[in-house]
């Protein structure tokens, strides 16, 4: 079982809001991701991190932000809530230590609902 | 680029049917292999990998052959259950030098009825 954790699971919110999803793990690895999950249930990656201070973005342009001031901590932002960001966002983390074995393991989700 | 490519669903079986969800990929190099199952309203979770050709990945029952003739990474199960129900999603994580991304597969809904 991985160590990883989503706040809030659910999250019902106005249009205009500044939210911020939290993302959290045990396992100490240096590389952590989120995913913005579509109704049709492709998977995007939108930020990446391969350590403190590191932050990158991913495959699909998003209006989000991240940061990555500790190890085990991955919060994403989103300054002005739009009900285009409606969507299923999924954390995940993983070891590059591990080599050709490197796993990424997920989080329970997040699934977002912008009024 | 990388791409994965999987069979569309859904996919509706019988209790106890044999499952076989196609998976093919494109990728440079010697990628790893992965299958991840996702149960409703859950995030994902890995059921199996295998990170060289000829490697067969297996859990709960899954199975799955890295094959480089032919690029591709079938899941099979002998005996599907109700509680199999989920979504499947084929990942392929390409040679070191691409930032280690994952590129998934679209995902493929099985439905197992009684």
């Amino acid at each position: 079982e991985a160590d990883i954790y989503q706040t809030p699971r659910y999250l019902v919110i106005g249009t205009g809001k500044k939210i911020t999803l939290e993302c959290s793990q045990t396992m100490g690895h240096d590389k952590m991701y989120w995913y913005q999950q579509d109704p049709g249930m492709e998977l995007h990656l939108i930020h990446y991190s391969y350590g403190v201070n590191s932050t990158e973005k991913g495959d699909l342009s998003s209006e989000s932000t991240v940061s990555r001031i500790r190890t085990e901590h991955f919060p994403l932002t989103l300054e002005s809530a739009r009900p285009s960001h409606t969507s299923q966002y999924l954390c995940a983390s993983s070891d590059p230590l591990a080599g050709h074995l490197e796993t990424q393991y997920f989080g329970p989700g997040t699934r977002l609902l912008v009024l | 680029g990388d791409s994965v490519t999987q069979m569309e669903g859904p996919v509706t079986l019988s209790e106890e049917a044999f499952l076989t969800i196609n998976c093919t990929y494109t990728a440079t190099g010697y990628p790893s292999l992965f299958w991840y199952v996702q149960y409703p309203g859950e995030g994902l979770q890995l059921l199996l990998k295998a990170t060289k050709a000829d490697d067969k990945g297996s859990n709960k029952g899954f199975e799955a052959t890295y094959r480089k003739e032919t690029t591709s990474f079938h899941l099979e199960k002998g005996s599907v259950q109700v509680s199999d129900s989920a979504v499947y999603f084929c990942a392929l994580r390409g040679a070191p030098g691409g930032g280690n991304k994952l590129t998934f597969g679209t995902g493929t809904q099985l439905k197992v009825e009684l």
